[in-house]
């Protein structure tokens, strides 16, 4: 069981480049979560599904696509990358039942946009 | 302004002292949890409280969950360096859709030996 996955670690981006940040998830969970976390501050949401086929978004989607094909997979899209967007990022699912409402996080990735 | 608001923001002690970190919000949470997180990694489930007043112990790690369900601490006590991190509290609001977290700022703790 490996969780939950995130590619790349960490890349760097030229102002107005794209990129696809990658997660997949092998716990058969039906949310899955995008955060960025900005130095010393906590997450912020920037979209989420509650399963394939359903997303919507969070508190900071302004930049940023999503698209949830299959119950294991949520990238994550740049177009246009901007100074702003310099971040770690964080992907994340959770279960349906209440008990299960932990949610796992992948190890981040670290972006830079110059 | 936060939904959550985490006091203090930073604290630095000595191994072996006591530290409190407090969470709290003017809003009524369904449920609470704590997250710690390590450089380089992402944040990890300590503990989810729900019942208002309810007190959780983890070895040397105590949370608490207010009486009216807006706010939470986490003490910890005889701290050790291994307790060096970032500690997120995060909520669910009532009638959050898609099981939303809605995160505190963070605590970052430094435990000095």
């Amino acid at each position: 069981n490996a969780g939950v996955t995130q590619t790349p670690k960490f890349r760097i981006l030229k102002i107005g480049q794209s990129m696809t940040l990658q997660c997949t998830q092998d716990m058969n969970h039906n949310y899955m979560y995008w955060y960025r976390q900005d130095p010393g501050m906590g997450l912020k949401l920037i979209y989420y599904s509650v399963g394939a086929g359903i997303t919507d978004k969070g508190e900071v989607p302004n930049g940023y696509n999503v698209s949830r094909s299959t119950t294991e997979d949520f990238p994550l899209r740049l177009e246009l990358a901007a100074p702003s967007q310099t971040s770690v990022y964080f992907c994340a699912s959770s279960g349906l039942a209440v008990s299960s409402y932990e949610q796992y996080f992948g190890p981040g990735t670290r972006l830079t946009v110059t | 302004t936060q939904l959550l608001e985490q006091s203090p923001q930073f604290l630095s002690i000595q191994e072996g002292e006591n530290l409190t970190v407090y969470c709290n919000s003017s809003s009524v949470f369904s449920s609470l949890q704590w997250y710690r997180q390590e450089p380089g990694e992402g944040p990890v489930l300590l503990v989810t409280v729900v019942t208002g007043g309810e007190v959780k112990k983890l070895k040397r790690l105590t949370f608490q969950f207010g009486d009216a369900r807006k706010d939470s601490s986490l003490h910890i006590t005889a701290a050790q360096p291994g307790d060096t991190g970032l500690y997120l509290c995060a909520a669910y609001m009532i009638k959050a859709a898609g099981n939303k977290l809605t995160f505190g700022g963070g605590t970052r703790v430094l435990v000095k030996p």
